[in-house]
């Protein structure tokens, strides 16, 4: 069983342009999380999706950023007209159905994550 | 606001010791409490998760404690090696995972 794969694991764009960061979680999962690990600091939550659905975003920047979780294919973190200040390690993690955020149960599994670097 | 405070920021110790990594927290109301391991420049492996009507988990030379009553919890090592140098992380699972700043290990040969 795959674990949770990420795509790309690095990603270099210039200032204004988009940027795509792919997650797939693993087999028969259903929770996708996705956090950002800036420079010099800890790990932050940044959404929560089920399939075709935003259940909490209130980490996300209210701007420029937006992340989806189709009924098929990959759950996907965009970041539209990137800055320097978007450079961090963007980690997908996910649980199984039997899991969820307000589980006391819930063990999330970590992607590789994507270093994202803005010239 | 939920605030998770890892003590020490970083820790090196001979190889065969025996440590202990602090976590503090400051809002009992949690669901759960998972310590992970970090790599340089890889992702998180989940190592133990305390579910909040428990008090401890073991696995292997791991022990992890939670007095959610106090806002603690501690990862103990035993015998510690030099593969055990990472970055260690504790989250509260509050609806979202909340992370401490980490302790960086380094168990030296």
């Amino acid at each position: 069983n795959a674990g949770v794969m990420q795509n790309p694991r690095h990603l270099v764009r210039r200032r204004g342009q988009e940027a795509r960061l792919r997650c797939s979680p693993m087999k028969g999962h259903s929770h996708v999380y996705w956090y950002r690990q800036l420079p010099e600091e800890g790990l932050k939550f940044m959404v929560y999706l089920q399939k075709e659905n935003i259940i909490d975003e209130s980490g996300m920047p209210k701007e420029r950023f937006s992340a989806e979780f189709p009924k098929e294919g990959p759950s996907i973190l965009r970041i539209q007209q990137v800055v320097r200040g978007d450079s961090a390690a963007y980690f997908c993690a996910s649980s199984p159905p039997s899991g969820g955020p307000y589980s006391s149960t819930d063990t999330q599994y970590f992607g590789p994550g994507t270093r994202l670097t803005v010239l | 606001k939920q605030e998770v405070t890892q003590i020490p920021a970083a820790l090196s110790v001979p190889e065969g010791e025996n440590l202990v990594l602090n976590c503090s927290f400051t809002d009992s109301a949690i669901y759960n409490l998972q310590w992970f391991r970090q790599d340089p420049g890889k992702g998180l492996t989940s190592l133990l998760l305390i579910q909040s009507s428990q008090r401890e988990q073991t696995s292997g030379r791991l022990n992890a404690s939670l007095d959610k009553s106090s806002g603690r919890s501690t990862l103990y090592i035993a015998a510690s090696q030099p593969g055990d140098s990472a970055t260690y992380l504790c989250a509260v699972g509050t609806g979202k995972l909340i992370f401490g700043q980490g302790t960086t290990l380094q168990v030296k040969p």
